[in-house]
């Protein structure tokens, strides 16, 4: 079965410091792989994904993340973080031809000016 | 509107009651899903819709809960006799085709509370 586990529940950093936001998986099948971000009072968008092209994958505002299969890995990362990138973010595998994804815990991220 | 859009956006209910909470999807998407989001936790699966019938199913906790699409646009998810630990923030969320890699357009969610 698939699954993802992010390591954090919380993560801290200063304004233009680097984001890293860790993400797991575990898949029998090679994995479609997403992180959504919400937003206070939003609801979650997309940041960006893998599917099997690139194994770095730019998202919006900044992101990105690269797959890296012999770690089973899919971190988040923003090389310098602003005020606004506050939020929650969730890391998904995608499990089946129907789009169902199951999403990790979420990490909390805070910027401190 | 353009984006998913969920009714009502807070429900406080009494333990045993009825609930009802409605998903409109952007127009045009087949593909609808339910989730439930438990404080601090990540959304769970509930169920998923592929136009009018359910395509999966596996993720409704029990037999209290039921969900319908009935035109393949609208859906409602239904929670009879609702408990305490039925409290929390049910996402709907649409995709264009339902494919493994498209992207799901998230509602800002029904917060469920039961006294």
């Amino acid at each position: 079965a698939q699954s993802v586990t992010q390591l954090g529940s919380h993560v801290s950093v200063s304004e233009g410091a680097l984001v890293l936001l860790r993400c797991n998986y575990s898949s029998s099948v090679p994995p479609y792989l997403f992180w959504y971000v919400q937003y206070p009072n939003q609801g979650l968008q997309l940041l960006l994904k893998y599917t099997s092209a690139a194994t770095l994958v730019k998202g919006i505002n900044g992101f990105e993340a690269e797959f890296k299969k012999s770690e089973t890995s899919f971190h988040l990362t923003k090389p310098s973080a602003h005020m606004s990138d506050a939020a929650e973010y969730f890391c998904a595998v995608s499990v089946n031809q129907g789009g169902k994804l199951i999403f990790g815990q979420g990490t909390e991220l805070s910027v401190k000016p | 509107g353009a984006g998913v859009s969920q009714t009502p956006s807070n429900k406080v209910t009494e333990k045993g009651k009825y609930v009802e909470l409605r998903c409109d999807p952007i127009s045009g998407h087949t593909a609808l899903y339910w989730y439930r989001q438990s404080l601090g936790q990540g959304p769970e699966f509930l169920i998923y819709f592929q136009g009018t019938g359910a395509a999966d199913d596996s993720g409704l906790p029990n037999d209290r809960f039921f969900a319908v699409r009935p035109e393949g646009s609208v859906s409602t998810l239904k929670i009879q006799r609702t408990e305490r630990g039925d409290s929390a923030v049910y996402l709907c969320a649409s995709s264009l085709a339902g494919g493994p890699t498209g992207e799901l357009f998230f509602g800002e969610g029904s917060r469920l509370t039961v006294l």
